[in-house]
C-alpha cells in the first residue's frame, strides 16, 4: 500500500541537541510538507518542497532545517535554536494541486 | 491572504444526533475545499473534498457542499456515532497561494465528542 511513513513515533531531545525526524513517501508525489501542531491549535507550516533539491520556508521556519535530496524523502531537523520544540510534527505529500496525504506524526518532547 | 474560520469547539453530542460544523473561508479566485479528520494520536485523514461551486463532497455519511455565494463549506452528518469522535479540520487550497505553491490553509479544528 502506498503511504507516508514518519519515524520515530516518539522522540526526546536534550538541551543543545539537534534531532532529525524522518518522512518517507512511496506515493510518487512531487510536493512534501512539514507541519507543527500544538495542543488545541491548528497546523502551522514549517517548510515545503515542490521538487527535489528545492524547498521553501513556511510560516514558522526559524529553528528548523530540511533537505530534499530524493523525491521520496523529506527529513526535518529540529535544531538547538528552536527553543520550544515540544509539539506534534506532521509530514504530508501531494501530487501538485491535489489533496495532501499525511503521515501518522512524530511527537517530540524535551528531556 | 487566504483564511479559514471554523466554529469553536469542543462539540459534544449524543449518539445518533445530527452534526453540523460550520466553516467559512476567504480566498482569491476559486479554491478547492477539504475536510480532514484527526483521530487521537494520529495524523490527518482526508474526509471529503469539493473543487468547484455547488459540488457536494461525501464520505462515511459526512457531507459538505461548496457554497460560493456564502463562502462556506459546512460539514454535516445525519447520525453520529461514538467512533466519529475526533478533531475535524476545514482547509482550502487556492491557486493563488503564491508562486505556484499548493499550500493548504487550515482552520483551527473542531473537536467532536460523541457520547453513548
Amino acid at each position: 500500500d502506498g503511504g507516508i511513513t514518519q519515524s520515530p513515533k516518539y522522540l526526546f531531545r536534550k538541551e543543545g541537541q539537534n534531532v532529525t525526524l524522518s518522512c518517507e513517501q512511496n506515493l510518487n508525489h512531487d510536493a512534501m510538507y512539514w507541519y507543527r501542531q500544538d495542543p488545541g491549535q491548528g497546523l502551522r507550516l514549517i517548510y515545503y518542497s515542490q521538487i527535489v533539491n528545492d524547498f521553501q520556508k513556511g510560516d514558522i521556519a526559524e529553528g528548523y532545517s530540511v533537505s530534499r535530496e530524493k523525491k521520496e524523502s523529506f527529513p526535518l531537523t529540529v535544531t538547538s535554536a528552536q527553543k520550544n520544540p515540544t509539539a506534534f510534527y506532521l509530514c504530508a505529500s501531494s501530487p501538485g494541486m491535489g489533496p495532501q496525504h499525511f503521515g501518522d506524526g512524530t511527537r517530540l518532547s524535551i528531556l | 491572504g487566504d483564511s479559514v474560520t471554523q466554529m469553536e469547539g469542543p462539540v459534544t453530542l449524543s449518539e445518533e444526533a445530527f452534526l453540523t460544523i460550520n466553516c467559512t473561508y476567504t480566498a482569491t479566485g476559486y479554491p478547492s475545499l477539504f475536510w480532514y479528520v484527526q483521530y487521537p494520536g494520529e495524523g490527518l485523514q482526508l474526509l471529503l473534498k469539493a473543487t468547484k461551486a455547488d459540488d457536494k463532497g461525501s464520505n462515511k455519511g459526512f457531507e459538505a457542499t461548496y457554497r460560493k455565494e456564502t463562502t462556506s463549506f459546512h460539514l454535516e452528518k445525519g447520525s453520529v456515532q461514538v467512533s466519529d469522535s475526533a478533531v475535524y479540520f476545514c482547509a482550502l487550497i487556492s491557486a493563488y497561494s503564491g508562486a505556484g505553491s499548493y499550500q493548504l490553509t487550515f482552520g483551527k479544528g473542531t473537536k467532536l465528542s460523541v457520547i453513548p
